[in-house]
């Protein structure tokens, strides 16, 4: 049962456009969300994280939109850069119960940025 | 100020053999947590560890694999009697302090990969 989904495995995109990355998640106990970046063979560095409260944070390039009633989330990548091609994870935490060391993962959807 | 350390990078055992992995957390951070993913999927929640102890272990499978983080030394995850299916990239996260919340952010190693043949 996967609680978090990227539908899309891979996105394609050219320079200087905008990059969407979308996310959806099944349990509504979730209140926190997160995105990683991840090149090949390193660990994921945190991006962009929005809580429950919120429905839109922004960080320089990156902006991540939260739905609550449609349990959806996206990152906004503008411009993209060549230097943005990564894999992208969404997580999810469930922050009531003390749980807020556990995230649970999707299965990523690789970027890549055309020149 | 060095991010969190994980060693071996690359692991290769037979089947049946142990598995060691290590981990040290950043300078003052004392929570680590260990993750692993397996090919194709999202990385999964295994173990959360405080110094000498053992805080959540609901993501570890009942057999074989096991937890530590002594009061000196690195964080070791030990994988005994390896099948082909621990085959994964075992990532160590760690914090200064539980988990996420208002200006607590959990960073993650570059991963140890283990294959076995």
């Amino acid at each position: 049962d996967q609680q978090v989904k990227q539908n899309s495995p891979s996105l394609s995109v050219q320079e200087g456009r905008i990059s969407i990355l979308n996310c959806d998640y099944t349990n509504s106990m979730f209140d926190y969300f997160l995105w990683y970046k991840k090149y090949p063979a390193e660990g994921p560095t945190f991006l962009i994280s929005i809580s429950s409260i919120k429905d839109k944070n922004e960080d320089g390039r990156f902006t991540v939109f939260l739905n609550k009633s449609a349990k959806h989330l996206s990152l906004h990548i503008v411009p993209s850069q060549p230097g943005d091609s990564a894999v992208y994870f969404c997580a999810a935490s469930d922050r009531s119960g003390g749980s807020n060391y556990k995230l649970t993962f999707g299965k990523g959807t690789l970027l890549t940025v055309n020149p | 100020n060095a991010g969190v350390m994980q060693n071996p990078r690359h692991l290769v055992r037979r089947r049946g053999q142990e598995a060691r992995l290590r981990c040290s957390p950043m300078k003052g951070h004392s929570h680590v947590y260990w993750y692993r993913q397996l090919p194709e999927e999202g990385l999964k929640f295994m173990v959360y560890l405080q110094k000498e102890n053992i805080i959540d272990e609901s993501g570890m499978p009942k057999e074989r694999f096991s937890a530590e983080f002594p009061k000196e030394g690195p964080s070791i995850l030990r994988i005994q009697q390896v099948v082909r299916g621990d085959s994964a990239a075992y990532f160590c996260a760690s914090s200064p302090s539980q988990g996420y919340n208002s200006g607590n952010t959990i960073y993650f190693g570059e991963g140890s990969w283990l294959t076995v043949v």
